[in-house]
C-alpha cells in the first residue's frame, strides 16, 4: 500500500536551518508531483511547497518562498524540504502528500513536527 | 483561490445528518474538463485522510454516508446519520489552479 514517512522534524532556534525528508513506498515514485503541507498549532491546513514528478518545476507558498526549497530524489523515492532562516511562525507539523492527478492530494503521510523556538 | 467553508464549528447529534459548505472565488472547472475540488477529513492527532475527490467520488475507504455534490463555484460536503468516529476537522480543497488552497476548516463535534 502507498505510504510516505517524514522525518526530520526537531526544535530549531530562530534563523536555524532544519531538513525534512519523506520515504515514500507503494507507488511509482517518479510518476507523481508531491507537496509539503502544514499545521500550525490552532490554524488550518497550509499549503508550503509543489514539486513535479521529474523536479523539472517547484512552487512556493509567499510565506516560504525564498527560505525552503523542495527536492526529490527519484533513485531513493524521497522528498526533501530544505529550511532555512526559520521563524517562530513557522513551528507546525509539517507533511509530504502524493498528488493523484495535477496538484491534487490522495496521500498523506503521518507529519514531522518542527518547533522554532529560543 | 480563495476557498471559504462553512460554518467553521458544528455542533451535531448523533444520528442526524450534518452539511458542511465550501465557495470558492473563482470557477473550479479545470479546462480538462473535471472539477478539481476534494474533501479531507482530519481526527485529532492523525494525518488529514481523503473522503471525496472531484467533487463527489468517494473514496474506497470513506463510509457510504458520506457524499459530495456542487459544481462551479459551490460545493457541499453531507454527512448523514453522523457517528461518533465523525468528529474531527474537514477541510475542502481544490487543486484546479496554482497554489492550491484549502478552506479554513470545519470541526464537527458531538453535542
Amino acid at each position: 500500500q502507498v505510504q510516505l514517512v517524514e522525518s526530520g522534524g526537531g526544535v530549531v532556534q530562530p534563523g536555524g536551518s532544519l531538513r525534512l525528508s519523506c520515504a515514500a513506498s507503494g507507488f511509482t515514485f517518479d510518476n507523481y508531483g508531491m507537496h509539503w503541507v502544514r499545521l500550525a498549532p490552532g490554524k488550518g491546513l497550509e499549503w508550503v511547497a509543489f514539486i513535479r514528478f521529474d523536479g523539472s518545476n517547484d512552487q512556493y507558498a509567499a510565506s516560504v518562498k525564498g527560505r525552503f526549497t523542495v527536492t526529490r530524489d527519484n533513485s531513493k523515492n524521497t522528498l526533501y524540504l530544505q529550511m532555512n532562516s526559520l521563524r517562530a511562525d513557522d513551528t507546525a507539523v509539517y507533511y509530504c502528500a502524493k498528488t493523484y492527478v495535477l496538484l491534487s492530494i490522495d496521500v498523506w503521510g503521518q507529519g514531522t513536527t518542527v518547533t522554532v523556538s529560543s | 483561490v480563495v476557498m471559504t467553508q462553512s460554518p467553521l464549528s458544528l455542533p451535531v447529534t448523533l444520528g442526524q445528518s450534518a452539511s458542511i459548505s465550501c465557495m470558492s472565488s473563482r470557477s473550479l472547472v479545470h479546462s480538462d474538463g473535471n472539477t478539481y475540488l476534494d474533501w479531507f477529513h482530519q481526527r485529532p492527532g492523525q494525518s488529514p485522510r481523503r473522503l471525496i475527490y472531484k467533487v463527489s467520488n468517494r473514496d474506497s475507504g470513506a463510509p457510504d454516508r458520506i457524499s459530495g455534490s456542487g459544481s462551479g463555484t459551490d460545493f457541499t460536503l453531507k454527512i448523514s446519520r453522523v457517528e461518533a468516529e465523525d468528529v474531527g476537522i474537514y477541510y475542502c480543497m481544490q487543486g484546479t489552479e496554482s497554489p492550491p488552497t484549502f478552506g479554513q476548516g470545519t470541526k464537527v463535534e458531538i453535542k
